[in-house]
This record gives structure tokens, sequence and C-alpha cells, in this order.
């Protein structure tokens, strides 16, 4: 099973502030490695996949970096609706698919 | 594009519960589907998918030989039956689809809140 491994595990940062996620794969994941946001209350809702790729209607100030067992989500301007929880999980060798802890941004 | 899932409630240890996910504004068909979970206050854990048709069915280990993952196209549904529930089962159950790839999943309902507990 991949373990995936998120740091830091909580992010304080100011709105307009940089953001950067980091998740590392225990073993090579290759490039299939995707992102999720989750607000409180609220189903996960997906950002990235395959390292780099923003899902549709995710905003530009969203964007992943990586391959192997080192990845990098970053947010380059914070808005308020971006403080959340966000987990990166990996499809490369399954089952199972497995996520990271999760990394809370919190303001 | 909607999922919604329902099923969900007290059990007691022991019990079996099934939940269910209605689709719709997609081809349910085409889809590979998924059941997440996430205990409350920790982080997202996959469950089972499973194939267009349902030919093919996978689990997490803590689940294999309780759980049931099946489909009904034709009613575009999505099930989870679970048995032999223990406390570690508490969770809400996502039903998502995968979109482009089979473990990537891009459409997620609110969840279906399971509680184990005497």
């Amino acid at each position: 099973e991949i373990v995936l491994t998120q740091s830091p595990a909580t992010l304080s940062l100011s709105p307009g502030e940089r953001a950067t996620l980091s998740c590392r794969a225990s073993q090579s994941v290759s490039v299939y490695l995707a992102w999720y946001q989750q607000r409180p209350g609220q189903a996960p809702r997906l950002l990235i996949y395959d390292a780099t790729n923003r899902a549709t209607g995710i905003p530009a100030r969203f964007s992943g970096s990586g391959s192997g067992t080192d990845f990098t989500l970053t947010i380059s301007s914070l808005e308020p609706e971006d403080f959340a929880v966000y987990y990166c999980q990996q499809r490369s060798i399954w089952p199972p698919y497995t996520f990271g802890q999760g990394t809370k941004l919190e303001i | 594009m909607y999922l919604v899932e329902s099923g969900g409630g007290l059990v007691q240890p022991g019990g079996s519960l099934r939940l269910s996910c209605a689709a719709s504004g997609f081809t349910f068909s085409s889809y590979w589907m998924s059941w997440v979970r996430q205990a409350p206050g920790r982080g997202l854990e996959w469950v089972a998918s499973i194939k267009q048709g349902g030919s093919q069915k996978y689990y997490v280990d803590s689940v294999k030989g309780r759980f049931t993952v099946s489909r009904d196209d034709a009613e575009k549904s999505l099930f989870l039956q679970m048995n032999s529930l223990t406390a570690d089962d508490t969770a809400m159950y996502y039903c998502a689809r995968a979109g482009m790839f089979r473990g990537l999943w891009d459409y997620w309902g609110q969840g279906a809140l399971v509680t184990v507990s005497s």
C-alpha cells in the first residue's frame, strides 16, 4: 500500500498570501497524484489531477507540480474561500487507492 | 449532475445497513463508481469501487468480506451493503463518480452518515 504523507499538518496564512502544500509518497506514483479541497460540512472537490492538470472550473491560482514521490500544490494568492482542508490522493498502485492525512489551511 | 446518498443511520455493532446513491445528469452506466468514507474528524478513505456493468469490484482490506458494492445501471443507482458493522465503520459515506479515470473522482454526493453504536 502506498502511504502519502502531507506537510504541514496545518498552515496558517492570510488572504493574498501564497500557499505551498506538500505530499510525499512512500514509493513512486509517477504523475498519478490528485489534490482535493474539502470545506467544512462539504464533500471533497477535485482540484488537480495527474499532478499538474486543473480540473474543470478550478481557478488558475491553483497549480500542481511534481512527479515520482514528491508533489506540491500551490495557491498563488489566497482567497477567503480557499481556507479548507486539502488532501492528496494516488491512483497509481491500487487497490487500495490512498489519500494523505490532509493539510488544514487556516487564516 | 447529482449524486444523492440515502440509507444512513444508527446501527448496533454487528448489525447491517444498506446505502444507496441515486445518480442523475450523466450517463451512469458509462462510469466506474466508488464509495469513500470519512470518520468524524478524520481524513478520507477509499472503501470500494465497481466497474461499469458490475463485472469488477474492489475493496479496501478492512471491509472485505463484510461490505458488498453493487449497481443497477437501469435505475442509475449505486449500493453498499454493509454487514458485521463495528464502531470503526462509523463515518460519512460518500458516493463518487470516477470521471476520466477509475481512481479519480470528479463528482461527489453530500454523504450519508453511518453511526455504529450500542
